[in-house]
């Protein structure tokens, strides 16, 4: 069995640019979900996806979007980088319907 | 929506002795608590969890208790040990599922 990763570890952008994260879930999980963690902070839920569609979404603002693929593996892109864009990305996997969600290792992305 | 506040985000202790974080959620919907350890620059990792069904669950040194009525679930980590510095988050479901609805942390200092 293997666990959730992502890609890349770490980025470094500047203002406006646009930024692609990638996540492959835990073997046997099909749902995504994505998650913002400023520093100091606990994760905040961006959007979850399930089947290929997003499947809710957290107060987080359209240059925001992904994509699931038919292997549940997922991207997180942002359009438009910000400063406050600055954090750790956390994907997260789960069987849909089941509750325990399981971690990546997580790209810190730095918006200079 | 849910809300979950969670205290102290602070806790310092002595080896040895025991530490017990507090969280409080809004929506009597969830029914699902997991407790997560992040240590420095690591992925939030799933240490414990229980659902609305049961009121304790114990593993080894750690157990979380729950209180629906109230609205509050708790960590208690016994004998404590310098390893076990980390932040911990308590999370509970939005709207009553997946994805979760994470604390502030509290940041935990094992001292030896």
């Amino acid at each position: 069995e293997t666990g959730v990763t992502q890609s890349p570890t770490h980025l470094i952008k500047t203002r406006g640019q646009q930024v692609t994260l990638r996540c492959s879930s835990q073997s046997g999980h099909n749902t995504v979900s994505w998650y913002q963690q400023a520093l100091g902070q606990g994760p905040q839920f961006i959007f979850q996806y399930y089947r290929e569609e997003e499947n809710g979404r957290g107060n987080f603002p359209p240059r925001f979007s992904g994509l699931q693929f038919p292997n549940y593996s997922s991207e997180l892109n942002v359009n438009a980088l910000e400063l406050d864009d600055s954090a750790l990305y956390l994907c997260a996997s789960s069987l849909a319907g089941g509750n325990e969600q399981f971690f990546g290792p997580g790209t810190r992305l730095t918006v200079l | 929506g849910e809300n979950v506040e969670q205290h102290p985000s602070t806790l310092s202790v002595q080896e040895g002795d025991s530490a017990v974080i507090k969280c409080t959620y809004s929506d009597s919907a969830s029914n699902y608590f997991p407790w997560y350890k992040q240590e420095l620059g690591k992925r939030p990792q799933l240490i414990i969890d229980i659902r609305s069904n049961v009121g304790e669950k114990k593993d080894q040194r750690i157990a979380v208790t729950l209180n629906k009525t109230a609205k509050h679930f708790s960590l208690h980590i016994t004998e404590t040990q310098p390893e076990d510095s980390a932040v911990y988050f308590c999370a509970a479901p939005k709207g009553g599922n997946t994805p979760l609805v994470f604390g502030k942390g509290t940041r935990l200092s094992v001292i030896a």
